[in-house]
């Protein structure tokens, strides 16, 4: 099992190009998480999906849209980015079970 | 305020000391916790989940409190190995489905 996976690991963008991020799990979990995560600050909760067929905003959901394609994968798009968007990304999946994290994408906007 | 809140670090003690961080969290319909481990640039990992009764994983011990609405972690005999950050994370909503972490508290083990 590949467990939960993302792509890319690493991207530089410009500010205003747009892009996706992408994230698959094959454990047939129920719920997927996208966190950001920022010196200092700990994951913060940008979007998540309880379901397939459902998303619902975290603590941190402004500059995001989110699609969850099907059960197993949750997309995480920055339509217009911004330096402020300049992180590290962490997609993760549970379903009655504590997290499983993929290996984080490291995002830089210039 | 943010939803949890952890002792704010770093930690800085000798190899075999015991070590205890706090974690508090403000919605008290909260009903799944859990302590993580990251190293560093890593993703985090389960260390362990937190039950109401409190439990042991070896060195490790956690337990909640959930009149005062803090879960804590004990580490015992500390280990080199042990340095990392340690992430606390509780359920944020109703149906146990948004999980909100803690900044995370830095513990540095020196031999």
């Amino acid at each position: 099992n590949a467990g939960v996976t993302q792509t890319p690991k690493f991207q530089v963008l410009k500010t205003g190009q747009s892009m996706t991020l992408q994230c698959a799990q094959d454990m047939n979990h129920n719920s997927m998480y996208w966190y950001r995560q920022d010196p200092g600050m700990g994951l913060r909760l940008i979007y998540y999906s309880a379901s397939e067929g459902t998303t619902d905003k975290g603590e941190v959901p402004n500059g995001y849209n989110v699609s969850r394609l099907n059960k197993r994968e949750f997309s995480l798009r920055l339509e217009s980015a911004a330096p402020s968007q300049t992180s590290v990304y962490f997609c993760a999946s549970r379903k009655d079970s504590p997290l499983h994290f993929g290996n984080g994408t490291r995002l830089t906007v210039t | 305020r943010k939803e949890v809140e952890q002792d704010p670090g770093p930690f800085n003690v000798p190899e075999g000391a015991t070590v205890a961080f706090n974690c508090t969290y403000s919605n008290s319909a909260s009903q799944s916790f859990f302590w993580y481990r990251q190293d560093c640039r890593k993703e985090p990992k389960l260390l362990m989940s937190v039950y109401s009764s409190g439990n042991e994983d070896g060195r490790f011990t956690a337990q909640l409190n959930r009149a005062s609405q803090y879960i804590s972690l004990l580490i015992r005999d500390s280990k080199l190995s042990d340095s990392a950050t340690y992430l606390c994370v509780v359920t944020f909503n109703q149906a146990g489905t948004a999980l909100i972490f803690g900044k995370g508290t830095t513990l540095s083990v020196s031999s």
